[in-house]
């Protein structure tokens, strides 16, 4: 089946640690994006990447940093430097070049740093 | 990307059409209006979209204003399973970022 996995589900780490988010899919899609969320809000961009080794950051980039080496993979890392990094963190993929916006979501990971 | 303006929640009976409505005053010639949903603590599922006409897919049907300054979701008979929070998004163009709200939180009641 075709579809975005993200791993893992729930992810602990100390404060100080950095931490890499996973997320893969073969849809074949171009375009992956990261996005954050926090308890009763909506979803906020982090990076997005329309093509391979390229990307861009979003709307709240500081503290986070992201490659895009492979076509299918686009892992977020969460530094030190993210003051709040508890939160839920979705990666989602477009297929660039059409002309609607129709992203594809994984199931996410929540992220708990102690 | 224009702003959109959605209720916070609402409340349907099983089995009957849920119409969840929708303002976007500043949207542009130019910006189609996205529907997407997330069940909680999953990843948000696209619905929908238009950019003047109304649509209909499988899922859902878009009604959007002759004068596209809002529109409505309709869920012709709503499951338990789409108890949800509803998101309401403008978005065009170049710029293929979405940007969600809070969204409406849709609770469907047997």
């Amino acid at each position: 089946d075709g579809g975005i996995t993200q791993s893992p589900k729930y992810l602990f780490r100390k404060e100080g640690q950095n931490v890499t988010l996973s997320c893969e899919q073969n849809l074949n899609h171009d375009a992956m994006y990261w996005y954050r969320q926090d308890p009763g809000q909506g979803l906020r961009l982090i990076y997005y990447s329309q093509i391979v080794n390229d990307f861009q950051k979003g709307d709240i980039a500081e503290g986070y940093s992201v490659s895009r080496e492979k076509k299918e993979s686009f892992p977020l890392t969460v530094t030190s430097a993210q003051k709040n990094p508890t939160a839920f963190y979705l990666c989602a993929s477009r297929l660039a070049g059409g002309r609607y916006n129709e992203q594809f979501f994984g199931p996410g990971t929540r992220l708990t740093v102690l | 990307d224009a702003k959109t303006t959605q209720p916070p929640s609402m409340d349907c009976a099983e089995g009957r059409a849920a119409n969840l409505p929708c303002n976007h005053s500043t949207i542009s010639g130019n910006e189609y209006v996205y529907w997407y949903r997330q069940i909680h603590s999953q990843g948000p599922q696209y619905i929908i979209h238009g950019l003047k006409n109304n649509e209909t897919n499988e899922m859902a049907s878009l009604i959007i204003t002759e004068d596209r300054k809002s529109s409505t979701l309709i869920l012709p008979h709503a499951t338990l399973r789409d108890t949800a929070v509803y998101y309401c998004i403008v978005s065009g163009g170049s710029n293929y970022k979405l940007t969600f709200g809070k969204g409406t939180l849709l609770t469907v009641n047997p």
